[in-house]
C-alpha cells in the first residue's frame, strides 16, 4: 500500500455516534496531518501531530500517533450529518519528497 | 488574500488541446503545491515550489505537464496535448513554510478532456 493509507475506505454511522478512521504509513515522518474534503474539491486542514507527540485534541477531534507501529487514528466524537466528507491523512519526510504524501482517504457518511 | 484561489473552476477541452490552470496562493506563503485527484482517488503530488529553490518536479506524470511560478505569487500549470486520462480535479495548495507546515488548499479546477 502507499504511504499514508487510510482504512476503512468507507464508513457509515448514525448521527451522535463516534467515527474512527485509521492511517498507516511506511517511512519515518516529521509530522502527520489529517485533512477533510467535501464534494471532491478543496481540502481543509484539521489537525497536525508531530512525531514526538502521541495524542492531540481539537474540539470533537482526537488524533493519536504510534510511530512504533507507523499508524495514526482520527476519532470524531458525537458525529453530525455535517461531518459527512472524505478524510485524508498526509505524511511528510522519509520519502525524500519535499511535499506531503496523501492516502486514498476514508469516505464518512453520517446519517441524520 | 483570504485564501488560495484557482481558475477556472471548471474546464472542458478537446483531446489534443493545451490547457492552462492558474493558482493564486495566500499572500506571504513561500511554498506552493500542485496535486491531481482522479475521481474517488487520493491526491497525487505533481510539483512543489519553495521560495527561490529549484522546484520539485518529481511528480509530473509526463513531459506534457509543466508549471511555473513567478516569485512567491501566481503559479500556472500547463498541460499540453491533453489526453482523456488527464481528466481530474487539479488542486493547488500553499503553505507559509515548507513541507512540514499546514497546507491551505484552493477549491480546485475540474478538468474534463473529451
Amino acid at each position: 500500500s502507499q504511504q499514508g493509507e487510510e482504512d476503512p475506505q468507507a464508513l457509515s454511522i448514525q448521527e451522535g455516534e463516534n467515527a474512527t478512521m485509521n492511517c498507516s504509513y511506511k517511512t519515518s515522518i516529521n509530522n502527520l496531518q489529517w485533512y477533510r474534503q467535501n464534494s471532491g474539491r478543496g481540502l481543509v486542514h484539521l489537525i497536525l501531530i508531530r512525531s514526538n507527540e502521541r495524542e492531540k485534541h481539537s474540539g470533537r477531534l482526537r488524533v493519536t500517533l504510534d510511530t512504533s507501529k507507523k499508524s495514526s487514528s482520527l476519532l470524531i466524537t458525537a458525529s453530525r450529518a455535517a461531518d459527512t466528507a472524505s478524510y485524508f491523512c498526509a505524511t511528510d519526510g522519509g520519502t525524500g519528497r519535499r511535499a506531503l504524501t496523501f492516502g486514498s482517504g476514508t469516505r464518512l457518511q453520517v446519517q441524520p | 488574500g483570504a485564501g488560495v484561489s484557482q481558475s477556472p473552476s471548471n474546464k472542458v477541452t478537446e483531446k489534443g488541446k493545451d490547457v492552462e490552470l492558474r493558482c493564486d496562493p495566500i499572500s506571504g506563503h513561500t511554498a506552493l503545491y500542485w496535486y491531481r485527484q482522479r475521481l474517488g482517488q487520493g491526491l497525487e503530488f505533481l510539483i512543489y515550489f519553495q521560495g527561490n529553490s529549484a522546484p520539485d518536479k518529481s511528480g509530473l506524470p509526463s513531459d506534457r505537464f509543466s508549471a511555473e511560478r513567478t516569485g512567491e505569487s501566481v503559479s500556472t500549470l500547463t498541460i499540453q496535448r491533453t489526453q482523456q486520462e488527464d481528466s481530474a480535479v487539479y488542486l493547488c495548495a500553499s503553505s507559509r513554510l515548507g513541507n512540514t507546515d499546514t497546507q491551505y488548499f484552493g477549491p480546485g479546477t475540474r478538468l474534463t478532456v473529451l
